[in-house]
């Protein structure tokens, strides 16, 4: 069973502190993507990272995948108010069609 | 407004009841997946149908089934429910027909069901 965990949990920081949010397993992906959700919405996608060892930027978003294609990062710079959301990864399989989401980072920037 | 659309929103039921939840993808996408999120799980992947067949399998309980119709709508059909049944249920398309073609997945907004 392919599982995604992320850390942490959750995360309160205050504007303009910088963060990471972690996704790894120990299976490997073809593809890693994450989405962001807010409350009374489905997640919406922010990136998609194939290659092992690629890194996307993303504004103030940094994702990087691991080289071995099984975790990846999320770093935010300077972090604002409107990034305040539910940080999701999902693993693309690699020889199947699912999509597997990790529980997700509850993330809060304090103004 | 990602273009895909859940319906109901909310749907109050009790123990032992049968409902069914619908999902329109958007125009030209293939593929509709179900999950099944809640607090403690997580976003669970729950069936994936493309153009009408079942392409893959998760969690999905004998109890709940899906399909998707010649017109690309889909439904998933939660029979005998329990109290752990109570959850956000998302429908999400995507235009390919294999996730290892890094297809975005576009989610409607759920569906709450609560069972009480």
């Amino acid at each position: 069973t392919q599982l995604l965990e992320q850390s942490p949990q959750f995360l309160s920081i205050q504007e303009g502190e910088n963060l990471t949010v972690y996704c790894n397993s120990s299976s490997v992906f073809s593809s890693l993507q994450w989405y962001r959700q807010e409350p009374g919405e489905g997640p919406v996608l922010l990136v998609t990272v194939v290659t092992g060892g690629e890194v996307k930027k993303l504004k103030r978003l940094t994702f990087q995948f691991g080289d071995a294609r099984k975790d990846s990062s999320l770093h935010i710079t300077a972090a604002q108010p409107g990034d305040t959301g539910l940080y999701l990864c999902a693993g693309v399989g690699s020889g199947d069609d699912k999509i597997i989401f990790g529980k997700g980072t509850r993330l809060h920037i304090l103004p | 407004d990602s273009g895909v659309t859940q319906t109901p929103k909310h749907l109050i039921t009790a123990t032992g009841q049968r409902v069914t939840l619908r999902c329109s993808p958007r125009s030209g996408d293939l593929s509709v997946y179900w999950y099944q999120q809640s607090l403690d799980q997580g976003l669970q992947f729950l069936i994936q149908y493309y153009n009408g067949e079942e392409r893959a399998k998760g969690n999905i309980l004998e109890r709940f089934s899906a399909q998707q119709f010649p017109d690309l709508h889909s439904e998933l059909n939660l029979s005998s429910l329990e109290l752990g049944d109570s959850a956000l249920y998302f429908c999400a398309s995507s235009v390919r027909a294999s996730a290892s073609n890094t297809g975005e997945l576009f989610f409607g907004e759920g569906s709450r069901l609560t069972v009480l």
